[in-house]
């Protein structure tokens, strides 16, 4: 079965900082799929960034930055320089491809607070 | 720019009665998702559809739950003789499925049901 866990329940910064969230996930698909999404206070969620399971390779867009190790099952997601407006809950979710489900699971997220 | 709307945003009824949702995907989607979301968790998949038919439900969706898409453009979620533990947000997602490739998926602002 496919789990996802953000063992980072809340974290707090100031601005200016850098932070990463973490995230580990289980599944037993060789083709799957990993995401990031947040969620502002607004409450809509927003899609950050895609990554399948063959393709290794960090990303980095902007002051957002994600790193994919299949090897200890984790996509991390960095927020370099954080400001006021980083401030929501992120949520790291796991796709099977292989199988053909198209559900996302999603992990319970972690709270970001970013003070001015 | 039209994203996936979702109607109505918020619903108050009494515990026994029946509710009815509406999701209007992103008009090019043909893949559209129901995810139930309870405040600190992350969103939990309910079911999914491609155009109009139905190709996966949760162990979640009891027989109370019903969802229909019926032409393959908008949704409906129906929960009939709501209880209170229906209270949650619920939230609808539609992507662009293509065989090969999967694509992420884009989420409406939901509808928060409190079920008294």
């Amino acid at each position: 079965a496919q789990k996802v866990t953000q063992a980072q329940t809340e974290i707090s910064v100031v601005e200016k900082e850098d932070v990463t969230l973490d995230c580990v996930y289980e599944t037993r698909d060789t083709t799957y799929y990993l995401f990031w999404y947040k969620q502002p206070p607004s409450g809509e969620l927003v899609f950050l960034i895609r990554r399948n399971s063959f393709d290794e390779q960090n990303e980095i867009s902007g002051r957002y930055s994600w790193n994919f190790q299949k090897s200890t099952s984790s996509f991390n997601f960095t927020i370099t320089a954080s400001q006021v407006v980083d401030s929501a809950v992120y949520f790291c979710a796991l796709s099977e491809a292989g199988t053909g489900r198209r559900a996302l699971t999603f992990g319970s997220g972690t709270r970001l607070q970013v003070q001015p | 720019d039209t994203g996936v709307s979702q109607d109505p945003r918020h619903k108050i009824t009494k515990r026994g009665q029946n509710v009815t949702f509406r999701c209007d995907p992103i008009s090019e989607h043909n893949r559209l998702y129901w995810y139930r979301q309870t405040l600190g968790q992350g969103p939990e998949f309910l079911t999914y559809f491609q155009n109009e038919a139905q190709l996966e439900k949760s162990r979640l969706l009891s027989d109370r739950f019903s969802a229909e898409r019926p032409k393959g453009s908008f949704s409906t979620l129906e929960i009939q003789r709501t209880e209170q533990g229906d209270s949650a947000m619920y939230l609808c997602a539609s992507s662009l499925g293509v065989l090969t490739h999967y694509n992420e998926q884009f989420f409406g602002p939901g509808t928060r049901l409190t079920v008294l």
